[in-house]
């Protein structure tokens, strides 16, 4: 079984501000890690995920995230955040034999301040 | 190309009735899985359906139970509702029982369901 930890539930930043979200998580086996934003009143949409090789993973609208198999974290990272990217992000992992059951963490609230 | 559609929007039921939520999957798709979400929580996996059949279940019981039609839409049905089954429920579509790793998984915006 695997689980995974958001520390922050409520992140805020200053636009054009760098900015991190935590995710640890933990799998007695090797895992695959996600991330997935939920702009209000819609959907998850993914982000980026890490199945193998390059521990840097870039994704859509800016944003990577790196994969420390020692400190088991895949943090999501943005060098310069703007007004639309104000909404929830959350971050999942799968076992790698099943793509279908993905556990999600309880999610990060980015809002960006003006 | 239409994305992911879920009706209604908003429910409220009374605990121990029924409920059914709909979900129409994006054109092309041809597999539909629920999720729920509660409150302050991330989407946790009910089940997914591909050509019309349960292919995986998440730990929800019995009386969470689905349907998928010959034009890949879908039905989630819960029977006796409880208070804790109020939550935003999720419908996403897919090709070929893809999960949720696909940049193809597509998810609809939800049905928020209320049980007073």
């Amino acid at each position: 079984a695997q689980s995974v930890t958001q520390l922050d539930s409520q992140v805020p930043v200053f636009e054009e501000a760098p900015v991190e979200l935590r995710c640890n998580y933990s799998s007695s086996v090797s895992v695959y890690l996600f991330w997935y934003v939920q702009y209000p009143n819609q959907g998850l949409q993914l982000l980026l995920k890490y199945l193998s090789g390059s521990t840097l993973v870039k994704g859509i609208n800016g944003f990577e995230a790196e994969f420390n198999k020692s400190q088991t974290s895949f943090h999501l990272r943005k060098p310069s955040v703007h007004i639309r990217d104000t909404a929830e992000y959350f971050c999942a992992v799968s076992d790698s034999g099943g793509y279908q059951k993905v556990t999600f963490g309880t999610g990060t609230k980015l809002q960006v301040i003006p | 190309e239409t994305g992911v559609t879920q009706s209604p929007t908003h429910l409220i039921k009374t605990r121990g009735q029924q409920v059914t939520l709909r979900c129409s999957s994006q054109s092309g798709h041809n597999t539909v899985s629920w999720y729920q979400q509660a409150l302050g929580q991330g989407p946790q996996f009910i089940f997914q359906y591909y050509r019309e059949e349960e292919n995986g279940r998440g730990n929800f019981p019995p009386r969470f139970s689905g349907l998928q039609f010959p034009n890949y839409s879908s039905e989630l049905n819960v029977n006796a509702l409880e208070l804790d089954d109020s939550a935003l429920y999720l419908c996403a579509s897919s090709l070929d029982g893809r999960g949720p790793s696909s940049y193809g998984y597509t998810f609809g915006s939800g049905t928020r369901l209320t049980v007073v």
